[in-house]
């Protein structure tokens, strides 16, 4: 079946410019997660959504930084005011939680967003 | 707060040599313990996990880890590589009572011909 797509696969924008990254996950996967991927590092969470609403936004970096999945599937990642500094690829894992076992996190191919 | 080191960011092997990716990780409370894979150009791609149990587990594409509780370590391993294997490694935690990953910051493994 498909897999855990995003779009763009690449993103380059302007310093103080506004983006929005899209996430679709596996059809039926109840969670949804961000992650960033810096050059030479481990992938980061950010934010991670149960259904519709952030159950944990604790790896959000500042208030620049939003997320949503208005219809407990599609997830947008927006950035406001883009940084040098947000330069990174954005990862996007959904899972099949029900409560009580620990599911395997799928992860899509990333968005990779250079800031000018 | 937990976190995770893997030892080696850079392991070079030759073709059918057995390879061991190391990996150490600290954490307060319980944890479960993950190997993913990242092909060229591809997503992260689960190998195996450890939950409980056993504490060697088999994943796909041959690798094999061994989780040890008193030496907080999950060493990837496999006896011998091919030049498909060639990509990037992540180790990762997750909190018993929690749902996100920390990874550590990869192991790139070359194997050469």
């Amino acid at each position: 079946g498909a897999g855990v797509s995003q779009t763009p696969s690449n993103k380059v924008t302007e310093k103080g410019k506004y983006v929005e990254l899209r996430c679709d996950p596996i059809s039926g996967h109840t969670a949804l997660y961000w992650y960033r991927q810096s050059l030479g590092q481990g992938p980061e969470f950010l934010i991670y959504f149960q259904g519709t609403g952030a159950a944990d936004d604790s790896g959000l970096p500042n208030d620049r930084f939003f997320a949503v999945r208005p219809e407990g599937s599609v997830s947008t990642l927006k950035i406001q005011r883009t940084e040098r500094g947000d330069s990174a690829v954005y990862l996007c894992a959904s899972s099949l939680e029900r409560g009580g076992g620990v599911e395997t996190q799928y992860f899509g191919p990333g968005t990779r967003l250079l800031v000018l | 707060a937990q976190s995770v080191t893997q030892l080696d960011s850079q392991v070079p092997v030759f073709e059918e040599a057995p390879v061991e990716l190391r990996c150490n990780y600290s954490s307060s409370v319980s944890v479960y313990l993950f190997w993913y894979v990242q092909y060229p150009n591809q997503g992260l791609q689960l190998l195996l996990k450890y939950l409980s149990g056993s504490t060697l587990v088999k994943g796909i594409n041959g690798f094999e880890a061994e989780f040890n509780k008193s030496q907080t370590s999950f060493h990837l391993r496999k006896p011998s590589v091919h030049i498909s294997d060639t990509a990037e490694y992540f180790c990762a935690v997750r909190n018993y009572n929690d749902y996100k990953l920390s990874f550590g910051a990869g192991t790139t493994v070359t194997v050469r011909a």
